[in-house]
């Protein structure tokens, strides 16, 4: 695709299930980024994957987050066990080979809702 | 943490006139990138404009314009002649190179008045 696609757009769950979100970047782009933007807050770093690099997870707020990365293509974010402060839009980007101040291509993100 | 600190949460300016958006950072690095993103009220992040630490002359696009300056640790967006489209959530961001994960400021919510 032409953007940064992400899905669920929306998703509602209650406190205690797990969830999965899916990004596929843009074609040829080798790094992917997954933020956390609360309500009316600004956006939070949570994991970065660049090539075949080891991620780095140092955003992720507890060991119920996790993401995969297969290769260069799409990316999944797991939330187990779901909390209600969990509850946000969860944003994909997605940034071509590295040539310094690269920006961002962001997708148009999932909103969480942990009830 | 180096921080991104942008001091206005809200402002209202009238259409047509320019608008200056404050943004300051922390960085121990010498080679950096600065981001204006926009987001408006239907979520997406849209890329403005970029600036390069080494950047000899401030960054331009169209309406926008970076006002960069270096010892002083700051980067702030203008934007001329504003329009009611501009109306938007503003976030400025680093990058240090070598490693590109944007750190992102709190932002700062533009109404355009007609």
């Amino acid at each position: 695709g032409a953007g940064v696609s992400q899905s669920p757009s929306n998703k509602v769950t209650e406190k205690g299930k797990d969830v999965e979100l899916r990004c596929d970047p843009i074609s040829g782009h080798t790094a992917l980024y997954w933020y956390r933007q609360r309500l009316g807050q600004g956006l939070e770093f949570l994991i970065y994957f660049q090539g075949n690099s080891a991620p780095d997870k140092s955003g992720l707020p507890s060991d119920r987050f996790s993401a995969e990365r297969t290769g260069e293509s799409v990316s999944t974010l797991t939330i187990q066990r779901t909390q209600q402060e969990d509850s946000a839009v969860y944003l994909c980007a997605s940034s071509p080979p590295r040539q310094g101040g690269e920006k961002l291509f962001f997708g148009s993100g999932t909103q969480l809702s942990v009830l | 943490a180096q921080k991104i600190t942008q001091t206005q949460p809200g402002m209202f300016v009238q259409e047509k006139e320019a608008v200056t958006l404050d943004c300051t950072y922390d960085t121990s690095d010498p080679s950096y990138g600065l981001f204006w993103y926009k987001q408006p009220s239907s979520g997406e992040m849209i890329f403005l404009i970029y600036q390069g630490s080494y950047d000899q002359q401030n960054a331009t696009e169209g309406r926008y314009s970076l006002n960069f300056q270096k010892a002083r640790k700051s980067a702030n967006l203008v934007i001329s002649a504003s329009q009611l489209g501009d109306s938007a959530m503003y976030f400025c961001a680093r990058s240090n190179f070598g490693n590109e994960k944007l750190t992102f400021g709190t932002g700062t919510r533009l109404t355009i008045i007609p």
